[in-house]
């Protein structure tokens, strides 16, 4: 079965640089989450989309932007990067919106470690 | 506000001894709770479930864990540990409102399976 496409799965950069981050959920799911994970840390949600709308809002520094796109892809643009940035970037998709006594299981890719230096 | 506590970062067990990772939570609704297993430099996998069905969930690999709501916990167990059950183990918290849900996850524990 298809699953959640993280690009590029290794990525290096300098301080100051910018960072673009790609997501592409299974297929017809709507619903993207974006997760940060640094060394030895849990998983911190970032922010969420569904059909193209930001859906909900975690501990994403402003010099972070993400969006979904018309095919349901969604990017995470990282700017001014800080070595603190350097983490395991997670994101996972559902189908649909999760409402009162319904849940929607995410499914995670695999995730792109990014390495700020 | 949600959160979850995992007792213990690190948990050793002997291959084919009973393998117990604690998590309690703290939720101001019912909840929906999970246990995610990553194995390194791997992304986070579904080991299983609760969304207010059985208390008692199995999942795959052999695990299972018990909601108990007095208690605040849902505990991960699994009768016999394989070599391959080594990795961290992430307990996981989902609230229900007025639209999406978001995980928040615990801080994780290291399963270590010696022969």
């Amino acid at each position: 079965a298809a699953g959640v496409i993280q690009s590029p799965r290794h990525l290096i950069k300098e301080k100051r640089e910018t960072a673009t981050l790609k997501c592409y959920p299974i297929p017809r799911h709507d619903t993207v989450y974006w997760y940060q994970q640094g060394p030895g840390q849990d998983p911190q949600f970032l922010i969420s989309f569904y059909e193209k709308m930001q859906s909900d809002k975690g501990s994403i520094p402003d010099r972070f932007s993400a969006q979904q796109f018309s095919d349901y892809h969604s990017e995470l643009n990282m700017s001014s990067l800080e070595l603190g940035d350097s983490a395991l970037y997670f994101c996972a998709s559902s189908l649909g919106l999760a409402g009162l006594g319904t849940y929607n299981e995410q499914f995670f890719g695999p995730g792109t470690r990014l390495t700020v230096l | 506000a949600q959160s979850v506590t995992q007792l213990g970062s690190h948990v050793s067990v002997s291959e084919g001894a009973l393998v117990l990772l604690r998590c309690n939570y703290s939720s101001s609704v019912p909840p929906y709770l999970f246990w995610y297993v990553q194995y390194p430099n791997q992304g986070l996998q579904l080991l299983l479930k609760y969304t207010s069905a059985a208390t008692l969930v199995k999942g795959i690999n052999g695990f299972e864990a018990e909601f108990k709501k007095s208690e605040t916990s849902f505990h991960l167990t699994k009768p016999s540990a394989h070599m391959s059950d080594a990795a961290e183990y992430f307990c996981a918290v989902s609230e229900e409102g007025s639209g999406y849900s978001t995980l928040t996850f615990g801080k994780g524990t290291m399963l270590l399976v010696s022969p």
